[in-house]
């Protein structure tokens, strides 16, 4: 079993402050997703990485996938109030594999 | 804009009683998915479809049945809901199987009284 492990569970953070949310496995991803979900919605989709050590950028969100597709971090850099949810990461584990690997999500609260 | 819709958002239903959420999307992708997804949980994959071909996760209880009458609607019937169906159930979509990315619609809160 493939298991996604993210962390911390909950964040609560002051607006305007940085903040780092991390997601790592044993096993390898041939791809890892980034979702936020706000509460009583559905998970909208960030980024999709690919290429290990590949960083991508959302505005002030900076994704970055691990040299060995073993892990990959989301940092926001400045956050909002509008930034909190429920991060999510999710991970293709290898050829063959249709079904998506959840974290259990990293919490988010961002604070006026 | 292209997207997926689920109906209704919130649907209250009796402890026994059959209860039918839909989907339907208009991104005109091959693959339909359903999740169910309890408080403070991951998404749990109950099943999809890719085309019309179905494919039921193993730990799927009997108790949930999905049809798909055409590429935009998929359904999810759960026949006799118990207390511990009660969760959000999220339908996504993707263009194919293997590392395409899902979209997800809004969520169905199902409440069992």
């Amino acid at each position: 079993t493939q298991l996604l492990e993210q962390s911390p569970q909950f964040l609560s953070i002051q607006e305007g402050e940085n903040l780092t949310v991390y997601c790592n496995s044993s096993s390898v991803f041939s791809s890892l997703q980034w979702y936020r979900q706000e509460p009583g919605e559905g998970p909208v989709l960030l980024v999709t990485v690919v290429t290990g050590g590949e960083v991508k950028k959302l505005k002030r969100l900076t994704f970055q996938f691990g040299d060995a597709r073993k892990d990959s971090s989301l940092h926001i850099t400045a956050a909002q109030p509008g930034d909190t949810g429920l991060y999510l990461c999710a991970g293709f584990s290898g050829a063959g594999s249709y079904q998506l690997t959840f974290g259990k999500g990293t919490k988010l609260s961002v604070i006026p | 804009d292209a997207m997926v819709i689920q109906n209704p958002r919130y649907q209250v239903t009796q402890f026994g009683k059959p209860v039918t959420l839909s989907c339907s999307q208009t991104l005109n992708h091959n693959v339909m998915y359903w999740y169910q997804q309890k408080s403070s949980q991951a998404p749990k994959l109950l099943f999809h479809y890719y085309d019309k071909d179905f494919n039921n996760e193993a730990d799927t209880p009997d108790n949930f049945q999905s049809r798909r009458p055409n590429t935009s609607f998929c359904f999810l019937d759960i026949r006799s809901p118990g207390l511990g169906d009660a969760a959000m159930y999220l339908c996504a979509t993707s263009r194919g199987l293997e590392f395409y990315e899902q979209y997800f619609g809004p969520g169905t809160r199902l409440t069992v009284t």
